[in-house]
């Protein structure tokens, strides 16, 4: 069965850096794409980016290009998820997530993380 | 950037009853569309793609319909462990990838 597993919660002041990572289990992690998904406290869910692993054809919303970067390392079966430059607004839940399809862009992820907590505080 | 439209915002209903929710997009994406669930303190799950497949292991009182901009989604007799938030989405050709803003069913 292949699992999502996130890290852990993290607390972070305004202006750190951070990165948060994604382990897919199985060894089919690069072909399959990626996506990060944030979720503000109460708020519904966004749609950040994608990756495809094999490639590391990498695709962003435009509300958040430029302020974070999606990568990943397909040795370790892992995509990762960081910021240069932390603000108090990031302060969400993260998730990543698999899409269905092996090789295509144009299906939904149906294997989820669980989660990573990113808290921004001064 | 498509926009993804659902209403209502919130349903209030008591168990038993069938309920419709529903979803716009703002341009057509044919039937490149999911519902997802999603309870509180957990990550969403996937119900419905291809806008009427039910995922592995959904039962069959969830259905979808629709294509091209208007969608539905229908519990056709509501269980406890329905009460929750649904979200759609669109995948078609990378626009990117938005979701509706969510409808919380909720008990009546």
């Amino acid at each position: 069965e292949v699992q999502l597993v996130q890290s852990g919660a993290e607390v972070r002041k305004p202006g750190d850096s951070l990165r948060i990572s994604c382990e897919v289990s199985g060894n089919t992690f690069p072909s399959y794409w990626v996506a990060w998904v944030r979720q503000m406290p109460g708020r519904g869910l966004e749609w950040m980016g994608i990756i495809y692993p094999a490639d590391s054809d990498t695709r962003y919303s435009p509300s958040f290009q430029g302020h974070v970067t999606i990568s990943a390392d397909k040795s370790i079966n892992t995509a990762y998820l960081q910021w240069s430059s932390l603000k108090a607004s990031d302060t969400a839940i993260y998730y990543c997530a698999r899409h269905r399809t092996q090789y295509s862009i144009s299906s939904p992820p149906d294997l989820w993380g669980q989660g990573t907590l990113v808290t921004v505080s001064s | 950037e498509i926009v993804m439209t659902q209403s209502p915002a919130t349903l209030s209903v008591s168990p038993g009853e069938r309920v419709t929710l529903s979803c716009r997009a703002s341009e057509s994406v044919t039937t490149n569309l999911a519902w997802y669930q999603q309870k509180p303190g957990q990550a969403p799950r996937l119900l419905i793609y291809h806008a009427s497949t039910r995922a592995t292991g959904i039962p069959a009182r969830f259905s979808g319909r629709g294509s091209g901009t208007e969608f539905t989604l229908t519990i056709s007799r509501l269980q406890s462990e329905d009460f929750a938030v649904y979200y759609c989405q669109h995948y078609n050709n990378w626009t990117p990838f938005t979701f509706g803003q969510g409808t919380k069913v909720e008990i009546k």
